[in-house]
């Protein structure tokens, strides 16, 4: 089964609105990334945030992590049409990454 | 920098066929793995090698084959091709140091019909 798994599975918003999707995940981590796969595309490295972190910010990204409830969220504000694409969490471990499901977002202009 | 490379792109076979999908990296990372990806799911990792003649399987492993002889490669082999295996392939990479960011090919699209 799968380390960790995103929720919602698909998030449809408007233009200029934040998005926000979670990750929930099984075992201790020593950091939790999020990756973005646009259609048809591979994926590319979005964040990273470690387990002695809490809260991390890259420009629109915003990632949290609360390793007491196995869980992460990122909020994408002020969102754009190009942000649609999939939004996946994974974790590392010793030469492997485990991926959750996905989390499909679609920002209408 | 090209960064991971994948070849075919595309390819459809025939069920019993074998065939093998290339990966290629250049920025000299050390641990490399293949995950398949199909439609609605995220990734599911098939083997993966944290260095030349070191593989191990992954979740799930069985009707693929794998071997590292070289740091830059990392071939999949489908020994016998079955529906089944029709998916989207992804080969990554990245530095045994640091926190474990991954970088991804462009992904190898396979029909089995």
């Amino acid at each position: 089964s799968q380390q960790g798994e995103e929720d919602p599975q698909a998030l449809s918003i408007q233009e200029g609105e934040n998005a926000t999707m979670n990750c929930s995940y099984k075992t201790s981590i020593n950091n939790l990334q999020w990756y973005r796969q646009n259609s048809g595309r591979g994926l590319v490295h979005l964040i990273l945030i470690r387990s002695n972190e809490r809260e991390k910010h890259s420009g629109r990204l915003r990632v949290t992590l609360d390793t007491s409830k196995k869980s992460s969220s990122l909020l994408i504000t002020a969102s754009r049409a190009a942000d649609t694409a999939s939004y996946f969490c994974a974790t590392a471990g010793a030469g492997k990454s485990t991926f959750g499901d996905g989390t499909t977002l679609t920002v209408k202009p | 920098n090209a960064g991971v490379t994948q070849t075919p792109k595309f390819q459809v076979l025939k069920t019993g066929q074998s065939m093998t999908l290339q990966c290629a990296q250049d920025m000299n990372h050390e641990y490399m793995s293949w995950y398949r990806q199909d439609p609605g799911m995220g990734l599911r990792l098939i083997h993966y090698s944290v260095g030349a003649g070191i593989t191990d399987q992954g979740e799930v492993p069985n009707g693929y084959n794998v071997s590292r002889s070289t740091t830059e490669d990392f071939p999949l082999r489908l020994l016998s091709a079955a529906p089944s295996q029709t998916s989207v392939y992804f080969c990554a990479s990245r530095k045994p140091q640091g926190p474990g960011e991954l970088f991804f090919g462009e992904g190898s699209r396979l029909t089995v019909l």
